[in-house]
């Protein structure tokens, strides 16, 4: 059963507005939850994370929000730009050390 | 400063053969995770380690095994090779318990023909 769902596999948006990608999640005992972006043929890359104690936690023009009652959290990036083209990826993270991940969502910026 | 190398980049093998993956990191980092990503189907957790010496499952780990007998390389060992395990294959490190962010290596690609 999955514990990190990724519901949309891609998502379009116009250059200089925000995109917003989604991720949901079972496991109530995650701790922190994290966010990845990936290139074809490359490794993914770390972006953001945030603590299950906090709510929000902002980087540039990154900003992660958690909801803990709705096990739900999102990626918001403001404002798009060509090169965010890519696969997102949502990660948890427990007691048992495991980093889960979703799916992933391909982000298409178009010009 | 390399980060985390995986040996090889490209491979083929033919049904039943065994191989060797090859994780390499120069941080110093206790934690290193393999995993396998496939068309629609995300990363998924195949084995880990938290320390030199210790080795745990994921979420698909048969099929698989791994060793840490140094703290700098994990490795993946494929047994008997299937099909199945066609895959594009990542390893990853980090830092501690309390320092989520994980480093990936650059993949290994991985044809069982």
């Amino acid at each position: 059963d999955q514990q990190v769902k990724q519901n949309s596999p891609s998502l379009s948006v116009q250059e200089g507005r925000i995109s917003i990608l989604n991720c949901d999640y079972t496991n109530s005992m995650f701790d922190y939850f994290l966010w990845y972006k990936k290139y074809p043929a490359e490794g993914p890359t770390f972006l953001i994370s945030i603590s299950s104690i906090k709510d929000k936690n902002e980087d540039g023009r990154f900003t992660v929000f958690l909801n803990k009652s709705a096990k739900h959290l999102s990626l918001h990036i403001v404002p798009s730009q060509p090169g965010d083209s890519a696969v997102y990826f949502c990660a948890a993270k427990g007691g048992d050390d495991k980093i889960i991940f979703g799916k992933g969502t391909r982000l298409h910026i178009l010009p | 400063n390399a980060g985390v190398t995986q040996t090889p980049k490209f491979r083929v093998l033919k049904t039943g053969q065994s191989m060797t993956l090859l994780c390499a990191q120069d941080m110093n980092h206790e934690y290193m995770y393999w995993y396998r990503q496939d068309p629609g189907m995300g990363l998924r957790l195949i084995h880990y380690s938290v320390g030199e010496g210790t080795t745990a499952k994921g979420e698909v780990p048969d099929g698989y095994n791994v060793s840490r007998l140094k703290k700098q390389n994990f490795l993946l060992g494929l047994e008997s090779a299937a099909p199945s395990q066609t895959s594009v294959y990542f390893c990853a490190s980090s830092q501690a318990r309390d320092s989520v962010e994980a480093f990936f290596g650059q993949g290994t690609r991985l044809t069982v023909v």
